[in-house]
């Protein structure tokens, strides 16, 4: 069973438009929500995260929004620049301490120059 | 800071042997978390561990292994292995505090089982 379904599988994205990720969770005990990205070769890397009490979440040109009702969340990036171009994935975790994180299966953003 | 190191980064071993991957968390680190990474099915969690316990598992057969110690390091370990099991292993480091903390990963160790 996927716990967090994330959505479109590949994104093109021409350079200065805006790029954005959709995901949506079942298990509504999750109580925080990151976003990875990650570059060929790399770890992921921790982008920005939100807790279900926030709609809105901005870090620079990355914006997470959050409906809780529809359990869904999704990643705006502003002015995408060839920079950006990775893969990018939505998560899902309870705060226990146990920092066991389900992931979704994965964005590849390219942004055309 | 020196950050997660995952030791060796490529591997190629053949059905049937068995493989072992270590990873080095961040200084003062002590949960160190496994993730298995396929195209097909995304990233997995494998297995956390805490001060030399395994406090969580994921879905993975019994042929799946870790272990922590004294100073945090982990090692994971695959037996008898199988052609599905090639994939990127993942190893992320985390502080333990009252609220949630980021997990570091580290680049990980490309598995090719022939």
């Amino acid at each position: 069973q996927q716990q967090v379904k994330q959505s479109p599988q590949s994104l093109i994205v021409q350079k200065g438009g805006i790029s954005i990720i959709n995901c949506a969770y079942e298990n509504t005990a999750f109580d925080y929500f990151p976003w990875y990205q990650q570059f060929p070769g790399k770890g992921p890397a921790l982008l920005i995260a939100i807790r279900p009490d926030v709609s809105e979440k901005k870090e620079g040109r990355f914006t997470i929004s959050f409906n809780k009702s529809a359990k869904q969340f999704s990643l705006h990036i502003m002015d995408s620049q060839p920079g950006d171009s990775a893969t990018y994935f939505c998560a899902a975790t309870i705060i226990s301490g146990y920092s066991t994180l389900t992931f979704g299966k994965g964005t590849m953003l390219l942004v055309s120059p | 800071k020196a950050g997660v190191t995952q030791t060796p980064r490529y591997l190629i071993k053949t059905r049937g042997q068995q493989v072992t991957l270590s990873c080095s968390p961040i200084s003062g680190h002590r949960s160190v978390s496994w993730y298995q990474q396929t195209p097909g099915q995304g990233l997995q969690f494998l297995f956390e561990y805490f001060s030399e316990t395994q406090r969580n598992k994921g879905n993975f057969p019994g042929r799946f292994s870790g272990r922590q110690f004294s100073n945090s390091r982990s090692e994971m370990n695959v037996s008898t292995l199988e052609l599905g099991d090639s994939a990127l292993y993942l190893c992320a480091s985390s502080r333990q505090g009252p609220d949630y903390n980021e997990q570091f990963f580290g680049p990980g160790t490309r598995l090719t089982v022939l």
